[in-house]
């Protein structure tokens, strides 16, 4: 079965400090991607971060990076110096090709992250 | 270049009445996915439209229903709603196939209530 879990529905860090969001998926396939997704209070979810299955370089965005580890089929995202913006909740999710031509994605069920000032 | 737009923002039903949802995708985009979003679950997979087809479908009873336009336009309808259609539902577009990543961009969402 395809699965994506979060096993932190909630996370709170300081601001300006580090903190680490998991996500573990559950997959047979070769071809896939990783993405994470953030979701404010009341706006509209934005992709923050993607990664390919077949690169083994961590994907990194300005503050936000991942830890991709495919073997252990965990893909963590890093957020350093967090700000008051960073608060929302994140989405997790892993899509693989259907043989339609389209993709599947597969979400967790999020983690919500507050930030601290 | 607009994005991906959803209407109405807000509604609210009683059970048993019928609904319908509207979603226009990113000019271009080609492919119109929908989701189910509901505290403690996530985001449900409910149906991916592509080129007037449906192409997959999640796990969802048969009331919830949907269709694509030719302009790529969708609309998702819920019929002999339950208190338990409660969520927000989330409609995101791609484009699909060329040299782009092909990610999801998501709509405002529909929050729906059935009292």
């Amino acid at each position: 079965a395809q699965t994506v879990t979060q096993s932190q529905p909630e996370m709170s860090v300081q601001e300006a400090e580090t903190v680490t969001l998991s996500c573990t998926y559950d997959t047979s396939e070769s071809d896939y991607y990783l993405f994470w997704y953030k979701q404010p209070p009341s706006r509209q979810m934005i992709l923050v971060i993607r990664q390919e299955a077949y690169k083994q370089q961590n994907a990194t965005e300005n503050r936000f990076s991942v830890n991709f580890q495919k073997a252990a089929k965990s893909f963590s995202l890093k957020i350093s110096d967090s700000q008051l913006g960073d608060a929302a909740m994140y989405f997790c999710a892993y899509r693989v090709p259907q043989t339609s031509g389209t993709y599947k994605y597969i979400f967790g069920t999020g983690t919500r992250l507050k930030v601290l000032a | 270049k607009a994005g991906v737009t959803q209407t109405p923002r807000y509604l609210i039903k009683t059970r048993g009445q019928q609904v319908t949802l509207s979603c226009s995708p990113i000019s271009g985009h080609r492919s119109v996915s929908w989701y189910q979003q509901t505290p403690g679950q996530g985001l449900q997979f409910l149906f991916e439209y592509f080129s007037e087809t449906q192409r997959n479908k999640g796990n969802f009873p048969g009331r919830f229903s949907g269709r694509q336009f030719s302009n790529s336009r969708s609309e998702m309808n819920v019929s002999t709603l339950e208190l338990g259609d409660s969520a927000l539902y989330l409609c995101a577009s791609s484009l699909v196939g060329g040299s782009t990543y092909n990610e999801q961009f998501f709509g405002p969402g529909t929050r729906l209530t059935v009292l």
